[in-house]
């Protein structure tokens, strides 16, 4: 069965740490694995988008790493906003298949704390 | 440029009443999304529209959730009748290529 777990759920730093969101997956075959951010009230974000042949990708303080062959990826956040406070959503796709195989995880909740 | 526009933002309805969800896509983009996310749960996926085709419903909980998109352009997402269950926030995404744009997402009440 296809799955996307996420870890931890709900996670609370003080401004300015790092933190690092995990997710698992379970997805075959892999295509693409994607991390949004989702404001509350707002849609989600693209963060990052990464495929098989990556294993690392920045997009500014945020940084992912995918690890196929353990089906492992994580979001690490440097010096952590205010702004930052939202859900973190891990998304992964598998290949040739269509759109009802985007597989969503439940997503960690980040709460930033001045 | 636009983004993904959803209309209404928060709709509060009866059980067995109809409501009916509206998207407006980014201009030229082919592909439509529906999504789902109930509370607690992660978003899960309702169907997708090519144009005015629909590629992949095989989300769609039941037969009392109608989704159209004429002319390839907005889509809308009806309910008749709702129920309880259906609560949760309704988010469209539209594409072009890799990427996926979300709207806001309505968000259904069903008491």
């Amino acid at each position: 069965k296809n799955q996307v777990e996420q870890s931890p759920q709900s996670l609370i730093i003080l401004e300015g740490k790092n933190c690092t969101l995990q997710c698992n997956y379970t997805v075959s075959p892999f295509s693409n694995l994607r991390w949004y951010k989702q404001d509350t009230g707002r849609g989600p974000v693209s963060l990052t988008i990464m495929t098989f042949s990556e294993n690392t990708k920045s997009n500014g303080r945020y940084t992912a790493t995918l690890d196929a062959d353990t089906k492992q990826s994580s979001l690490h956040i440097t010096a952590s906003q205010l702004s930052d406070s939202a859900s973190y959503i891990c998304v992964v796709s598998a290949k040739y298949s269509s759109a009802s195989k985007i597989i969503f995880g439940s997503g960690t909740r980040l709460s930033i704390r001045p | 440029e636009a983004g993904v526009t959803q209309f209404p933002s928060h709709s509060v309805i009866e059980k067995g009443q109809t409501v009916t969800l509206r998207c407006d896509p980014i201009s030229g983009h082919d592909n439509l999304y529906w999504y789902r996310r109930v509370m607690g749960k992660e978003i899960k996926f309702l169907l997708h529209f090519v144009k005015e085709s629909k590629q992949d419903e095989s989300g769609m909980p039941n037969n009392r959730f109608l989704a159209e998109r004429t002319g390839g352009t907005y889509s809308t997402l009806k309910v008749q009748p709702a129920e309880l269950e259906d609560s949760g926030v309704y988010f469209c995404a539209s594409s072009q290529g890799p990427g996926q744009y979300f709207g806001p997402g309505t968000r259904l009440l069903v008491l």
